[in-house]
């Protein structure tokens, strides 16, 4: 069974940073690319940025180029999000997710003073 | 990069049939789309992606009652025989090379 469950999120003020980490298991994770996705509250699906089988592409979304980094340990099954100069639009339910076919349950960053 | 357009909200009663529309914008008609749908307080799930041929595969466990199709440049999710637990928020999402990019969403009222 295909399973992502990230870990990571919490309150954290403006500026400050936070690192998300999401464990994939059920499936070989060098076989896909994979993606964070992030909700604000009460609004929709926004992609953030995504990393190739290997680690060697990376992409991001205009809103957090030059702020966040994915990066991924296959040796680990292990994906992640380092998030830094972090601001209150940041706010969100944050989604690892595999390809487009599988989805993590979330983790919520809050960012407040 | 390219766009998808969905329309907000839409309605349907308990045993009938709605079809959600998701539209790729400025020259991208031809792109494979996938739907997503997310029940309240839920993570979203995947339904099935729709090929640029109309052709779709669906997830693992998704109902039968859902299907897929195009014409042009619209990508359609069909649920028949509506379920109360149909009722949910149902996204588009598409890519290219470099970035993904979700519709806004269809929030399905079940009657």
């Amino acid at each position: 069974e295909v399973q992502l469950v990230e870990s990571g999120g919490g309150l954290v003020q403006p500026g400050g940073s936070l690192r998300l980490s999401c464990a994939a298991s059920g499936f070989t994770l060098s076989d896909y690319w994979m993606h964070w996705v992030r909700q604000a509250p009460g609004k929709g699906l926004v992609w953030v940025s995504g990393i190739s089988r290997d680690g060697s592409t990376t992409n991001y979304a205009d809103s957090v180029k030059g702020r966040f980094t994915i990066s991924r340990d296959n040796t680990k099954n292990m994906l992640y999000l380092q998030m830094n100069s972090l601001r209150a639009e940041d706010t969100a339910t944050y989604f690892c997710v595999r390809a487009y076919d599988y989805w993590g349950q979330g983790i919520l960053v809050t960012v407040s003073s | 990069q390219p766009v998808v357009t969905q329309s907000s909200s839409a309605s349907a009663s308990l045993g009938s049939s709605v079809k959600l529309t998701c539209t790729l914008i400025s020259g991208h008609s031809s792109f494979t789309i996938v739907w997503h749908q997310q029940q309240p307080g839920k993570a979203p799930r995947y339904l099935m992606k729709v090929e640029g041929s109309g052709s779709y595969n669906k997830g693992s466990g998704v109902p039968d009652r859902f299907s897929g199709s195009r014409s042009g440049a619209d990508r359609y999710l069909t649920i028949s025989n509506i379920q109360s637990e149909d009722e949910a928020d149902y996204y588009c999402e598409t890519w290219d090379d470099n970035t993904r990019v979700f519709g806004g969403g269809t929030k399905l009222t079940v009657l």
